[in-house]
């Protein structure tokens, strides 16, 4: 079974610009959750997904969205870009609520 | 709101030593919590829940509830066990949210 995979690998922006970073998860599994990891904060949970419905969402601004489609591959994007969005995003999959989590290898965001 | 405190940002143990990872929650409902291991350059990966109960890789986890208290813990460290450890909540609500502590980094010294 391949693992959860994520694209871009890296992302170089400038502030005000947009990105969008994709997620594709284990082949059956239903829940995307996306969070943020930075030195200082460690991993902090942007949002997640169940079959195409946002069901809970972290504290962070309105600028990161994010959807998932019907095949279950999620997007993120991040609008108006701040250098304080340097980050490396990663998505995790699981087959429903309560099973553990599976991680991909992360987007590594830079904005300069 | 839930809250996963891991107090120590580096733990360095000497190979053959026991070994405990502290992690601390707050949470009004029934948790359900899990211990995250990053090896270097490989992904976050589950190390075990405390539904389980269950001993991986020699660790083992117990929930304290009267402590909000889930630390992990090895009887004898090795060098292997060298590696970025978070300590996480699940609520227990319908929606599933995910809360990481910052990390604790294990470092075994041979």
């Amino acid at each position: 079974k391949a693992g959860v995979t994520q694209t871009p690998r890296y992302l170089i922006k400038t502030r005000g610009q947009q990105v969008t970073l994709s997620c594709s998860p284990i082949s059956g599994h239903r829940s995307v959750s996306w969070y943020q990891q930075t030195p200082g904060q460690g991993l902090q949970f942007l949002f997640e997904y169940f079959s195409e419905t946002q069901r809970n969402k972290g504290n962070f601004p309105g600028r990161f969205s994010g959807r998932q489609f019907s095949n279950s591959r999620s997007e993120m994007n991040v609008s108006t870009l701040e250098l304080g969005d340097s980050a490396l995003y990663l998505c995790a999959s699981s087959f429903g609520r309560g099973e553990k989590l599976f991680f991909g290898s992360g987007t590594q965001l830079s904005v300069l | 709101a839930q809250r996963v405190t891991q107090p120590e940002k580096l733990l360095s143990v000497f190979k053959g030593a026991p070994v405990e990872l502290k992690c601390n929650y707050s949470y009004s409902g029934s948790p359900e919590l899990f211990w995250y291991v990053q090896y270097s350059r490989q992904r976050l990966q589950l190390l075990l829940r405390h539904i389980s109960r269950e001993s991986i890789k020699g660790f083992t986890a117990d929930l304290n509830k009267g402590e909000t208290s889930f630390h992990l813990k090895k009887p004898f460290a090795q060098e292997e066990d060298s590696a970025m450890y978070y300590c996480a909540l699940m609520n227990s609500g319908g929606y599933q949210k995910v809360t990481f502590g910052t990390g604790t980094k294990l470092q075994v010294i041979p």
